[in-house]
C-alpha cells in the first residue's frame, strides 16, 4: 500500500506561476524524496530531505517538511513548459518481515503537473 | 558514466507466457530494486537485491521472481502472465542497501503488455 499520498492528483497552471504539491504520509520515516517522471519514462531523483531537516532548496525547488503533521511539499518557482511531469514522493518504511531489514522506498500515486506556454 | 539500462523498452506477450527483463544498473552501484507501475495501483515495490542477495520483497505472487549477479546487472521474471500484469516495470540501482536513504537512478523502464 502506499505510504504517501499527493494532493492534487492533477495541477494546471501557466508558465511563470509557482506550483505546489503536497504529500501526507502515514508512519515516522528517516527520509522523503521527491522524484519527477515524464510521461512514460523513468523517474528522476529531485531532492532528499531527512527527518531533522524542516526546509531544503535545489535551484527552482524548495521542500519542507513537517514530521509533526507527516506531510511535505514541493514548491516549483517560475515554472516553464518542461516542468510539466508527474511528481512523486517517496518515503522509506523500514521492513520488520524481511531478513536484513532493509529499507525499501515507498511512492505516493503522485501529482500530475502542467505548465501551460 | 552510463546510466540504468532497461531491456527490452517494449514487450508484448500472451496471457500463460513467461517473461524475462533485464537491468544494468550504473557501474559501481549494488543495490537494483524493482518496482511495477499501472495507472490505477501507480508504483509498487517488487524487490531489491544487494550482492546477489534479496534484500527486500514487496507483496507480489511467488510468479514474480527475481535475481542479480556477481557483476550486479540484475533480471526478473514473471512466469504464467495474467492480463492484470501489464505494467511500466522499472528498475532503479542505488550505492548502497538501505535505498530509503539513498538517492535512486532508474532507467527507462520496461513496458509490458499482455494480451
Amino acid at each position: 500500500s502506499q505510504q504517501g499520498e499527493e494532493d492534487p492528483q492533477a495541477l494546471s497552471i501557466q508558465e511563470g506561476e509557482n506550483a505546489t504539491m503536497n504529500c501526507s504520509y502515514k508512519t515516522s520515516i528517516n527520509n522523503l524524496q521527491w522524484y519527477r517522471q515524464n510521461s512514460g519514462r523513468g523517474l528522476v531523483h529531485l531532492i532528499l530531505i531527512r527527518s531533522n531537516e524542516r526546509e531544503k532548496h535545489s535551484g527552482r525547488l524548495r521542500v519542507t517538511l513537517d514530521t509533526s503533521k507527516k506531510s511535505s511539499s514541493l514548491l516549483i518557482t517560475a515554472s516553464r513548459a518542461a516542468d510539466t511531469a508527474s511528481y512523486f514522493c517517496a518515503t522509506d518504511a523500514a521492513s520488520l518481515i524481511t531478513q536484513g531489514g532493509s529499507e525499501k522506498l515507498v511512492f505516493g500515486k503522485g501529482t500530475k503537473l502542467t505548465v501551460n506556454p | 558514466k552510463a546510466g540504468v539500462t532497461q531491456t527490452p523498452r517494449y514487450l508484448i506477450k500472451t496471457r500463460g507466457q513467461q517473461v524475462t527483463l533485464s537491468c544494468s544498473p550504473i557501474s559501481g552501484h549494488r543495490s537494483v530494486s524493482w518496482y511495477q507501475q499501472t495507472p490505477g495501483q501507480g508504483l509498487q515495490f517488487l524487490f531489491e537485491y544487494f550482492s546477489e542477495t534479496q534484500r527486500n520483497k514487496g507483496n507480489f505472487p511467488g510468479r514474480f521472481s527475481g535475481r542479480q549477479f556477481s557483476n550486479s546487472r540484475s533480471e526478473m521474471n514473471v512466469s504464467t502472465l495474467e492480463l492484470g500484469d501489464s505494467a511500466l516495470y522499472l528498475c532503479a540501482s542505488s550505492l548502497r542497501t538501505r535505498v530509503g536513504r539513498e538517492k535512486l537512478f532508474f532507467g527507462s523502464g520496461t513496458q509490458l503488455s499482455v494480451l
